[in-house]
């Protein structure tokens, strides 16, 4: 398996300001992902963030609201720019390799609050 | 475009009991990965089974059991003596495997389940 891990766990957001948050994997990947998750309710994907190009955004999601970087294998961003109390939700980091029947696995997610 | 939907908002079972959580997908492809994940209150989101479209054997992973009905496209969960443990909420997903590197996960809506004492 692959354990994922997200900084921050959660935070409080001024509106207008943006929160960058880290995905740690302990081993290599083939693909990352990004997710939003509102509280009791299923997982909507922002992107796939592409080792060394451009993200691939999901409608309704742009790269100026949300940049993502993905330097490496392991390490991928999110940047939520610009909040707004519409932003506040459960941020997902996911990531999937070959192999192992292509298993996803998912971070523990930052959970974002802004007032 | 394919869609997962769990028509159970919530469900409860009393603890050493069966309770079975419903699935249903629209899909025009033949290939493709199901799975039911497990995402308890600490939020971590856990693999609980899978099943490749291909085999006609439903898959079963100690206690959780799969009733996968491909022309009916229906993939229900079975959870066997039902622990506390259980309680979370319970995501079925698809992905298409044609392109097994680049396919992404399609989510239901979730069903929460409720373990008794």
């Amino acid at each position: 398996s692959a354990v994922i891990s997200q900084k921050p766990s959660r935070d409080i957001c001024q509106r207008g300001t943006s929160l960058t948050i880290q995905c740690q994997v302990d081993s290599q990947v083939t693909m990352m992902f990004w997710y939003r998750q509102q509280p009791g309710q299923s997982l909507t994907l922002i992107a796939t963030a592409n080792q060394g190009s451009e993200a691939t955004y999901e409608s309704g999601f742009v790269i100026d609201k949300f940049p993502i970087s993905r330097p490496n294998l392991t390490f991928s961003t999110l940047t939520v720019s610009n909040m707004s109390p519409e932003d506040s939700s459960i941020y997902l980091c996911s990531a999937r390799r070959q192999g192992f029947y292509n298993e996803q696995f998912f971070g523990p997610g930052t959970r974002l609050t802004v007032l | 475009a394919q869609t997962v939907t769990q028509s159970q908002p919530e469900m409860s079972v009393q603890e050493a009991e069966t309770v079975t959580l419903s699935c249903t997908y629209d899909t025009s492809e033949s290939d493709y990965y199901l799975f039911w994940y497990k995402q308890p209150p600490s939020r971590q989101m856990i693999l609980v089974i899978r099943q490749e479209a291909y085999k006609q054997q439903n898959a079963t992973e100690n206690r959780f059991s799969v009733n996968f009905q491909k022309a009916a496209k229906s993939f229900s969960l079975k959870i066997s003596d039902s622990q506390l443990g259980d309680a979370a909420m319970y995501f079925c997903a698809y992905r298409t495997s044609r392109s097994s590197n680049t396919g992404k996960l399609i989510f239901g809506q979730g069903t929460t389940l409720q373990v008794k004492p």
